[in-house]
């Protein structure tokens, strides 16, 4: 069974702060995706890596593919009110028969 | 209209009850998903389906069961249910790019 580690679980910060996210398992992953889901809605798509060392940023986030496709982080820089929400990595495997597996995620409190 | 829509986004029920969760989708994806979320444990899959002739257990199968009636429409049944089956449940489905479309939830108490 493949295991996706992600930390830190909670995380309560002030506007305007930094963070990273982390990712990490001991399997090989052919893709990586982050979601964000709010309150009451399912989770959303915020990326997609597939390259090992890729980075794509999107606005304030910054998101990494480790070279070995074991691990992924999420950066954000500035964080605002609005990036409040539970962040979850999830890494793609099996070809033909692919699936999704999901790590516990990250629940983010972004106080004004 | 939300592309992913399940029904009941609410349902409270009894221990040994019948339950069945719809989902419809309008995205004309052939996979199709349906996941479970507790609090610290994330999301784990129950059940998936390729197509309409194709079903495949998840990692926690056990006191599930699905029917892909059409391609648009994937249900999740609790034969009996029982109170540690109370959680989120989301159905999803899933483009060419691997990118998943959840419906909003639906909360199942079991008392």
């Amino acid at each position: 069974t493949q295991l996706l580690e992600q930390s830190p679980q909670f995380l309560s910060i002030q506007e305007g702060e930094n963070l990273t996210v982390y990712c990490n398992s001991s399997s090989v992953f052919s893709s990586l995706q982050w979601y964000r889901q709010e309150p009451g809605e399912g989770p959303v798509l915020l990326v997609t890596v597939v390259t090992g060392g890729e980075v794509k940023k999107l606005k304030r986030l910054t998101f990494q593919f480790g070279d070995a496709r074991k691990d992924s982080s999420l950066h954000i820089t500035a964080a605002q009110p609005g990036d409040t929400g539970l962040y979850l990595c999830a890494g793609g495997s099996g070809g033909s028969n692919y699936k999704l597996t999901f790590g516990k995620g990250t629940l983010l409190t972004v106080n004004p | 209209d939300a592309d992913v829509t399940q029904t009941p986004r609410n349902r409270i029920t009894k221990t040994g009850k019948r339950i069945m969760l719809e989902c419809s989708q309008t995205k004309g994806h052939d996979r199709m998903y349906w996941y479970r979320q507790d609090p610290g444990l994330g999301l784990r899959l129950i059940y998936y389906s390729f197509d309409v002739k194709d079903i495949n257990k998840g990692e926690i199968s056990d006191g599930y069961s699905v029917s892909r009636q059409a391609q648009a429409k994937f249900s999740l049944s609790l034969e009996s249910a029982i109170p540690n089956q109370t959680a989120l449940y989301f159905c999803a489905t899933r483009e060419n790019t691997g990118e998943l479309f959840f419906g909003e939830g639906s909360r199942l108490t079991v008392l």
